[in-house]
């Protein structure tokens, strides 16, 4: 199985910089994903590490480490549309090459961004 | 539009009832996962499908079956429904791509 945890809810201010830390314990690794979700709303898709190191994009970054189980999201220039919840997931490797496994999510940080 | 859809967007039944919840993954697309995500909680894997053929199986409950049909279509049917299963449900289709799993809109039961 896996334990993926993150912190419930994160509080910054609009133009600020917020990092957003996941630690997970896996059977298998394949890959780690971060995604958006608005309230009521499907999770879209932010970024992708599978290799350590950090991957940028524009004013989201994700960094990855996969000896210590962890990985961050960093948001910079906070706006306003940027609360919302932040979830860490980690990927099964699938059972089978011709598939992608599951992913595994954390419950999600809630960022608050304030003006 | 993500172009993974479900239908429908709502609904709302007694307990005891049974329901069925549609999926159409991206064109290409052979794998389909489902998702519970109840009130504050994360998402819950319940199961997945590749190009009709169950792949993986999380904390389905035994009330819950789906099954991916020849079109690639994916229904999540929901039996002897119960209050606690009243949630969001979402659908997700990967063709491997490193973008991941494109996620439907999902369809809200409430059950009363």
């Amino acid at each position: 199985g896996q334990n993926i945890d993150q912190p419930t809810e994160m509080t910054a201010t609009e133009g600020a910089i917020v990092q957003i830390n996941c630690t997970y314990q896996t059977s298998g690794f394949n890959g780690l994903f971060w995604y958006q979700q608005h309230a009521g709303e499907a999770p879209t898709f932010l970024s992708y590490n599978v290799l350590d190191g950090l991957e940028e994009k524009g004013r989201f970054s994700s960094f990855l480490s996969r000896s210590k189980g962890y990985s961050y999201l960093l948001l910079k220039e906070l706006q306003m549309k940027d609360s919302a919840s932040y979830l860490c997931a980690v990927r099964d490797p699938g059972r089978r090459a011709d598939s992608w496994g599951k992913l595994q999510f954390g419950a999600g940080t809630q960022v608050v961004v304030t003006p | 539009d993500s172009g993974v859809t479900q239908t429908p967007k709502h609904l709302i039944t007694a307990t005891g009832q049974r329901v069925t919840l549609r999926c159409s993954p991206r064109s290409g697309d052979l794998s389909v996962y489902w998702y519970q995500q109840s009130l504050d909680q994360g998402l819950q894997f319940l199961i997945q499908y590749y190009n009709g053929e169950e792949r993986a199986k999380g904390n389905i409950l035994e009330r819950f079956s789906a099954q991916q049909f020849p079109d690639l279509h994916s229904e999540l049917n929901l039996s002897s429904l119960e209050l606690g299963d009243s949630a969001l449900y979402f659908c997700a289709s990967s063709v491997g791509s490193r973008h991941g799993y494109t996620f439907g809109s999902g369809t809200r039961l409430t059950v009363v």
